[in-house]
């Protein structure tokens, strides 16, 4: 079965960019995979904050985009806060009714 | 709004069956799909499967030998069924509503910890 590919963990600054992606293990991913970032806090259930590539969802502020870059899917954080530091994990829609999950990165703040 | 709470034991005997059910207010629970996705603790997400409204499934492979994803319109509820569970089925078990024309994962329940153990 094919893995859904992220960064264990990052690091960002205070008001700093981060951009964190979500690859294959065997090929590129594109917009044809509807890939979806969703965001989860310690003892929460995980919420969207991107869908369908670039579609931020309903309360989820600018600064945090979707993209393809290169073979990957990404998600960009600019202006990064104290509270974004958290677990994101991303979904791809592999076809035939079948999604995989990522295996999550975990985002410090510091 | 719409609202999704699992429900069911929080501790299963191994080689016993896992049964959980989710239920949906606020909502029509037709025109979506229903998933269920899993944690195991300190562990990421992993999509177990869905029920379309009209009782179509779709199972994860790796999955699929040991899950039944059934739906009761007339309840608005739909249930999760894991045979032969090991340890290696403890997780906090959520239910989610699939919206296809968004493609998003959109509605959540909080969660449920299900854990093995004799």
């Amino acid at each position: 079965q094919t893995v859904v590919t992220q960064e264990p963990s990052f690091s960002v600054s205070p008001g700093g960019t981060v951009t964190l992606t979500c690859g294959l293990s065997s090929g590129s991913v594109s917009t044809s995979y509807f890939p979806s970032w969703l965001q989860q806090t310690p003892g929460q259930a995980p919420r969207t904050l991107i869908y369908s590539t670039n579609t931020r969802s309903s309360g989820v502020p600018d600064r945090f985009s979707g993209s393809i870059l290169g073979n990957k899917a990404a998600l960009t954080i600019t202006g990064a806060q104290a509270d974004d530091e958290c677990d994101y994990y991303c979904v791809l829609y592999m076809g035939s009714g079948v999604w995989v999950f990522g295996g999550g990165t975990k985002l410090t703040v510091l | 709004q719409v609202q999704l709470q699992e429900s069911g034991p929080g501790l299963v005997k191994p080689s016993e069956t896992l049964s959980l059910t989710c239920t949906v207010s606020g909502g029509s629970i037709s025109d979506y799909h229903w998933s269920w996705i899993r944690q195991p603790p300190g562990r990421g997400l992993e999509w177990i499967g869905y029920v379309y409204y009209n009782g179509d499934t779709k199972y994860n492979p790796s999955l699929k030998s040991r899950v039944t994803i059934s739906i009761d319109t007339s309840k608005d509820q739909f249930s999760l069924k894991v045979t032969s569970v090991t340890a290696a089925d403890t997780a906090v078990y959520y239910c989610a509503r699939y919206d296809k024309w968004l493609r998003d994962f959109d509605y959540w329940g909080q969660g449920t910890l299900v854990s093995v153990s004799s």
